[in-house]
């Protein structure tokens, strides 16, 4: 039972738009919420996070809003650039020692 | 240098072969992780270690097995490959403690069973 959904396999994206990644989850006992961003030929690096106790963090042209009771996060990218085109993975976990829970991962691809 | 190292990052082999991943880091955390992705599945965590002596199953550790030979290495062995174990492999360490749980990735290592 996949407890962090990405429901978009993909998304294009103009250069200079917004980019907008979705994430849902099921689990309530979630305490951090993370995105990792991959590039082909590397491994994922993370991009931004957020806690329950806050419903936006920014960093940048990163921004991730989380709605705890849809149980929703999202990634807002502005302006979009061609070099975040990459595989975007929305992960999370509780506040004990369980390790992070990731989901299928977005493509995003920015088009010049 | 990498602060976490795979090797081998490519290896094509057949059905049956005994085959070993192997991770090393120089982040000095206590925690190491390895993680399967397939296209259209993402990251699914095989096994994960917390220290030396402690070895934990993941979502999908069958087929696999691990070894914690010190806080620095972690290694996953698939006794005997089958082709449905074709797949991109990370190992990833973590701080103890830290609230996010954030992840640092190795640069993966690609394996096909034939």
């Amino acid at each position: 039972d996949q407890q962090v959904k990405q429901n978009s396999p993909s998304l294009s994206v103009q250069e200079g738009r917004i980019s907008i990644l979705n994430c849902d989850y099921t689990n309530s006992m979630f305490d951090y919420f993370l995105w990792y961003k991959k590039y082909p030929a590397e491994g994922p690096t993370f991009l931004i996070s957020i806690s329950s106790i806050k419903d936006k963090n920014e960093d940048g042209r990163f921004t991730v809003f989380l709605n705890k009771s849809a149980k929703h996060l999202s990634l807002h990218i502005v302006p979009s650039q061609p070099g975040d085109s990459a595989v975007y993975f929305c992960a999370a976990r509780d506040s004990g020692n369980t390790p992070l829970v990731f989901g299928k991962g977005t493509r995003l691809s920015v088009i010049a | 240098d990498a602060d976490v190292t795979q090797t081998p990052r490519n290896r094509i082999t057949k059905t049956g072969k005994r085959i070993m991943l192997e991770c090393s880091q120089t982040k000095g955390h206590d925690r190491m992780y390895w993680y399967r992705q397939d296209p259209g599945l993402g990251l699914r965590l095989i096994y994960y270690s917390f220290d030396v002596k402690d070895i934990n199953k993941g979502e999908i550790s069958d087929g696999y097995s691990v070894s914690r030979q010190a806080q620095a290495k972690f290694s996953l062995s698939l006794e005997s490959a089958i082709p449905n174990q074709t797949a991109l492999y990370f190992c990833a360490t973590s701080v103890e403690g830290a609230g996010t749980g954030e992840l640092f990735f190795g640069e993966g290592s690609r394996l096909t069973v034939l």
